[in-house]
């Protein structure tokens, strides 16, 4: 089963920054957390990952917690293509290792 | 982000047949990866592919299914003889070396009657 803890469903209005947490306190150390997405049927995308510092890209910002026992992806101006399941993850990064899903957040961008 | 590419779109079978699905590799990739997710259920990781052999399967993976790369061509997910709880669609997975994130496939949708 998936080792974090994630709201069932989360609402967010058009063009305000949605803000989606995950709780993942059995993390190890060497292990990244991991986030992606699934819009529809379609195949997982990835978003973004992070170790222990905050990360950003051009599609979202990872804040993760001093002590690693959660984290928070951040969809700066939240469009309503971004309506999709948020999944956090963690593992080892760089190995072969599957990703194991969780049921994931269902994100509803309002208009 | 790399293109991967996934065929057959959508299959239909009927119940003890055999299935081939296809996945097209990028030269780059090692690691290659088949999920399945059955309709309304989570994503579900079977078999992990490095260096033309399995790393990782998970209890889903049984001796009905088989992964192979041929000849360093498509990656391909076989179901030997399929049952109706086979249905579900399955996505292929491709990581570069070195890299740290996973790149889907659009999926196959695969219908069991």
């Amino acid at each position: 089963d998936a080792k974090t803890t994630q709201p069932p469903s989360m609402d967010c209005a058009e063009g305000r920054a949605a803000n989606l947490p995950c709780n993942h306190s059995t993390i190890s150390g060497n292990e990244y957390v991991y986030w992606y997405r699934q819009i529809h049927s379609q195949g997982p995308q990835y978003i973004i990952h992070g170790l222990k510092n905050n990360e950003t890209n051009e599609m979202a910002s990872l804040i993760i917690t001093e002590d690693r026992k959660s984290s928070t992806l951040i969809l700066p101006h939240a469009t309503l293509r971004d309506t999709a399941v948020y999944y956090c993850i963690y593992q080892r990064g760089g190995g072969a290792d599957g990703l194991t899903f969780g049921k994931g957040t269902h994100l509803i961008i309002q208009p | 982000e790399p293109e991967v590419t996934q065929t057959p779109s959508h299959q239909v079978t009927q119940m003890g047949q055999e299935v081939i699905l296809r996945c097209v590799p990028i030269s780059n990739h090692l690691y290659f990866y088949w999920y399945r997710q059955i309709l309304g259920q989570k994503v579900e990781f079977l078999v992990s592919f490095y260096n033309n052999e399995i790393s990782e399967k998970s209890e889903i993976f049984d001796d009905q299914f088989s992964v192979e790369r041929p000849d360093g061509s498509n990656f391909t997910l076989k179901i030997r003889s399929t049952k109706l709880e086979d249905s579900a669609m399955y996505f292929c997975a491709r990581k570069q070396t070195g890299g740290y994130e996973q790149f889907f496939g659009p999926g196959t949708r695969l219908t069991v009657l």
